[in-house]
């Protein structure tokens, strides 16, 4: 079955600063979803890379997906308060669509003022 | 509503107990999922229906877990016999096509 594994486990980062998260895949990759929770809430979906050397971006978050499609980072630009929370990466096992998603454990990120 | 909605949102209940979750899909979504997300730990797969195909039960972890979709659209998580372990938010998602949307989930507590 596919692993995903998401680094750092934790990141503190003082508000203004730049921050990446990583998200290796075992497998190649079909489809890598990028979500975010807050506490008691949902997953809120950010972004979904398909292609080999593929970036996408929306505000100050970008997120890109190597040629070998085994690996994914999401950069944040001049972090604020509201990026807080946990990022999970998302794989898709198939390319088939509505496929279930494995995910990583997630990476906590506290945004320090 | 618009997005995928859970019941209850918490529920706290007596080792050996039955419980039911529940989950409200986004209209015309064919596909709906159910994850487990325990303390540390990343979201672990449980049970994925497409259609009315035949239901990915793959990762239920026993067979104290069951569900249920009626009419290609509610779906109901039943634990039953619950045991403190079971304890987790339980979170449901739908989806047409990608990408998956999710409701806020039931936290369930078993003491």
């Amino acid at each position: 079955s596919q692993e995903l594994e998401q680094s750092p486990q934790s990141l503190i980062v003082q508000e203004g600063k730049n921050l990446t998260i990583n998200c290796t895949s075992s497998k190649t990759l079909y489809g890598l979803y990028w979500y975010k929770q807050k506490y008691g809430e949902g997953l809120i979906f950010l972004m979904m890379l398909q292609k080999g050397g593929e970036e996408k971006s929306h505000e100050k978050i970008t997120a890109k997906l190597d040629e070998k499609k085994q690996q994914s980072s999401l950069h944040i630009t001049a972090s604020q308060p509201s990026h807080a929370g946990i990022y999970l990466c998302g794989a898709a096992n198939s390319n088939f669509g509505n496929e279930k998603l494995t995910f990583g454990t997630g990476t906590r990120l506290t945004i320090i003022p | 509503g618009a997005g995928v909605s859970q019941s209850p949102s918490n529920k706290v209940t007596e080792k050996g107990k039955d419980v039911e979750l529940r989950c409200d899909p986004i209209s015309g979504h064919t596909a709906l999922y159910w994850y487990r997300q325990s303390l540390g730990q990343g979201l672990e797969f449980l049970i994925y229906f497409q259609g009315n195909s035949a239901p990915d039960k793959s990762g239920l972890p026993s067979d104290r877990f069951s569900a249920e979709r009626t009419g290609g659209s509610v779906s109901t998580l039943t634990i039953q016999r619950t045991q403190q372990e079971d304890s987790a938010v339980y979170l449901c998602a739908s989806s047409f096509l990608s990408p998956l949307h999710f409701g806020n989930g039931t936290r369930l507590t078993v003491t």
